[in-house]
């Protein structure tokens, strides 16, 4: 298994322009989140959702959207991109496993820069 | 979910025992003590849980109070590549109940 893959690594974006950040996971696992990072601070959560078709809010949502058409994949799509979204993005995935942990799965994360 | 407190940051030799210590001193009946880590910047790894009792796995060993309130995480053998910033976080256990970080303690193992 691959787990949770994300694309792209980097990006650098003009204000205004948007984008999408690509994440997958071949678990199969029914729920996936995005979290954002900024410098020295911890994970904040921005979307979540808890199986195909089903999305919600989390702490940061705004300037964010989500859609989760497939178990596989749940994309996050930028607007409208502003410096405040300068940041590091972890895509993350978790299932009711056997083991009782509910550990979350955590991609490599995609760093954007917005200038 | 409950808040948790823990020292921004400690050193342990390698070698030594790590003790990572929280406190959670608000956790309700039904929330577990999480604990995860993330080396330099890549995505958090989950280490081990627990709701009472102590446990132990192949990464490491949970200590929990009797009272539930505090909490430490001992990395038995710590070397260079267990530095990182060790979360713990405190949450009813459900898949989809996505995670609440802090700040988290910076472990810098030194040799």
């Amino acid at each position: 298994n691959a787990g949770v893959t994300q694309t792209p690594k980097f990006q650098v974006l003009k204000t205004g322009q948007s984008m999408t950040l690509q994440c997958a996971q071949d678990m199969n696992h029914e729920y996936m989140s995005w979290y954002r990072q900024d410098p020295g601070m911890g994970l904040r959560l921005i979307h979540y959702s808890v199986g195909a078709g089903i999305t919600d809010q989390g702490e940061v949502p705004n300037g964010y959207n989500v859609s989760r058409s497939t178990t596989e994949d749940f994309p996050l799509r930028l607007l409208s991109a502003a410096p405040s979204q300068t940041s590091v993005y972890f895509c993350a995935s978790s299932y009711s496993g056997t083991s009782g942990s509910y550990e979350q799965y955590f991609g490599p994360g995609t760093r954007l820069t917005v200038t | 979910d409950a808040k948790t407190t823990q020292p921004p940051s400690m050193d342990c030799a390698e070698g030594r025992a790590a003790n990572l210590p929280c406190n959670h001193s608000t956790i309700s009946g039904n929330e577990y003590v999480y604990w995860y880590r993330q080396i330099h910047s890549q995505g958090p790894q989950y280490i081990i849980h627990g709701l009472k009792n102590n446990e132990t796995n192949e990464m490491a060993s949970l200590i929990i109070t009797e009272d539930r309130k505090s909490s430490t995480l001992i990395l038995p053998h710590a070397t260079l590549r267990d530095t990182a910033v060790y979360y713990c976080i405190v949450r009813v256990a459900y898949a989809g109940n996505m995670l609440t970080f802090g700040g988290g303690t910076r472990l810098m193992v030194k040799p």
